[in-house]
């Protein structure tokens, strides 16, 4: 059982390049997530999913744009990488949405580590 | 400004004592407290919850205490583990606004053997 895995797990870029990070999960989850991690920041989050069809901004969206591509796929795309992307993304899927009691529980994928040079 | 704080960034268990981890939010609108645990290279898993109709909600070594009036929670790990050593983040939501979570920075337990 697989749960989220996320792709790739490490990435460099050079600033001004542009890359996907792709997500998949297995649960039949609707809501899907992107998160960051940084230090003493906790997770902050950059784009959601609460269903297939529909995406919305969180709190850190500059930056990023989402697809989810279907129920199953939701990636998050920098179009214009700078150092100040560097971070640990984090991709989450949760049955209900994020903080509903009971359904809301996040799964979250290894993450991704992004360094912008 | 950050909503969820976890002002101790580290703390240090001697193995088979007790751990307390503490959380203190600003936001009186939530009504829904999480922690998750973070091993290194690994994404959070969902650890234990609470709604803000209860004081306690225990599961095995792990009991969370959640006081409104101080807007402070607190997770207890008894004994503690080696095994525990890892990174908490409490999490909060509010049901009347969306139950969008907010995250605090994290504190990292070191349970020594």
């Amino acid at each position: 059982n697989a749960g989220v895995t996320q792709t790739p797990k490490f990435q460099v870029l050079k600033t001004g390049q542009s890359m996907t990070l792709q997500c998949a999960q297995d649960m039949n989850h609707n809501s899907m997530y992107w998160y960051r991690q940084d230090p003493g920041m906790g997770l902050r989050l950059i784009y959601y999913s609460a269903s297939e069809g529909t995406t919305d901004k969180g709190e850190v969206p500059n930056g990023y744009n989402v697809s989810r591509l279907n129920k199953r796929e939701f990636s998050l795309r920098l179009e214009s990488a700078a150092p100040s992307q560097t971070s640990v993304y984090f991709c989450a899927s949760s049955k209900g949405f994020q903080g509903s009691a009971n359904t809301g529980e996040l799964f979250f994928g290894e993450g991704s580590r992004l360094t912008v040079l | 400004d950050q909503q969820v704080k976890q002002n101790s960034p580290s703390l240090s268990v001697q193995e088979g004592r007790i751990s307390i981890l503490n959380c203190d939010y600003t936001n009186s609108m939530f009504d829904y407290f999480l922690w998750y645990k973070k091993y290194p290279a690994e994404g959070p898993t969902f650890l234990i919850s609470i709604s803000s109709i209860k004081d306690k909600n225990e599961d095995g070594r792990f009991t969370v205490f959640l006081n409104k009036s101080a807007k402070h929670l607190s997770l207890h790990i008894v004994p503690s583990q080696p095994g525990d050593s890892a990174v908490y983040f409490c999490a909060a939501s509010a049901s009347n606004a969306g139950n969008m979570l907010t995250f605090g920075g994290g504190t990292r337990l070191m349970v020594k053997p």
